[in-house]
């Protein structure tokens, strides 16, 4: 299948710090990339759908001005934390679609935050 | 609204079969995906049914239902390495994915 990379894999930072996290889809064009959000023992809650060139979506309840999503080529996205709080201390994965009508979608490998 | 359920968690017997089962209500339907995913890591690509009926792959078979809403996957000659989470997944109409909570499947030897 196809590849999504995400970096990095861990991070922790101060609190009141920005954390940018990349998703790259490595062997195909991602027209649409996907946020999500893992608390523990808990589901994935999406967080925002972006499509490159355009705004991303965010979802009800997920502020956009905090969680900065940027879709700007066909194969990298990213995810800024900004100002980050030990509330924000969660696994953040990618994942990557082709294209509208192409149902896969693939997953990076995740980002372990821990905000202190 | 959309929903999709499974069960919360699962035990099963090292070497035995367990079947996790997914209903599902949403608006429209473009198929269905199972996802394994252990503790810490991504969601693992496992199955992807759009037409009813049973998809063998191995040690792992998924089946769907279309007019029941309903699938399950299924799992023969179970290993301490299957210990994880399970995740069901539909594509709604929109082609957005549409997320079960997960279930938790314990493994004892």
């Amino acid at each position: 299948g196809a590849v999504v990379s995400q970096h990095p894999s861990w991070v922790i930072c101060k609190s009141g710090t920005s954390v940018k996290i990349e998703c790259r889809s490595l062997d195909f064009q991602a027209t649409t990339m996907f946020w999500y959000r893992q608390f523990p023992k808990q589901s994935l809650m999406l967080m925002a759908t972006s499509n490159e060139g355009s705004k991303a979506t965010y979802e009800q309840g997920v502020e956009k001005d905090k969680f900065l999503i940027n879709h700007a080529s066909l194969t990298l996205s990213t995810l800024t934390v900004t100002s980050a709080h030990p509330e924000d201390s969660s696994f953040y994965i990618c994942s990557a679609r082709a294209g509208l009508s192409d149902t896969e979608a693939f997953f990076g490998q995740g980002t372990r935050l821990t905000v202190v | 609204g959309q929903n999709i359920d499974q069960p919360t968690e699962m035990t099963a017997t090292e070497g035995a079969i367990v079947q996790i089962n997914c209903t599902y209500q949403t608006s429209g339907f473009n198929g269905l995906f199972w996802y394994q995913q252990h503790a810490g890591e991504a969601p693992t690509f496992l199955s992807y049914n759009v037409l009813d009926g049973l998809e063998e792959k191995g040690r792992f078979s998924s089946f769907l239902s279309r007019s029941k809403g309903y699938s399950y996957l299924l799992l023969k000659e179970l290993q301490m390495k299957d210990s994880a989470s399970y995740l069901c997944a539909v594509v709604d109409s929109n082609y957005q994915l549409i997320w079960g909570a997960g279930t938790k499947l314990i493994i004892k030897p």
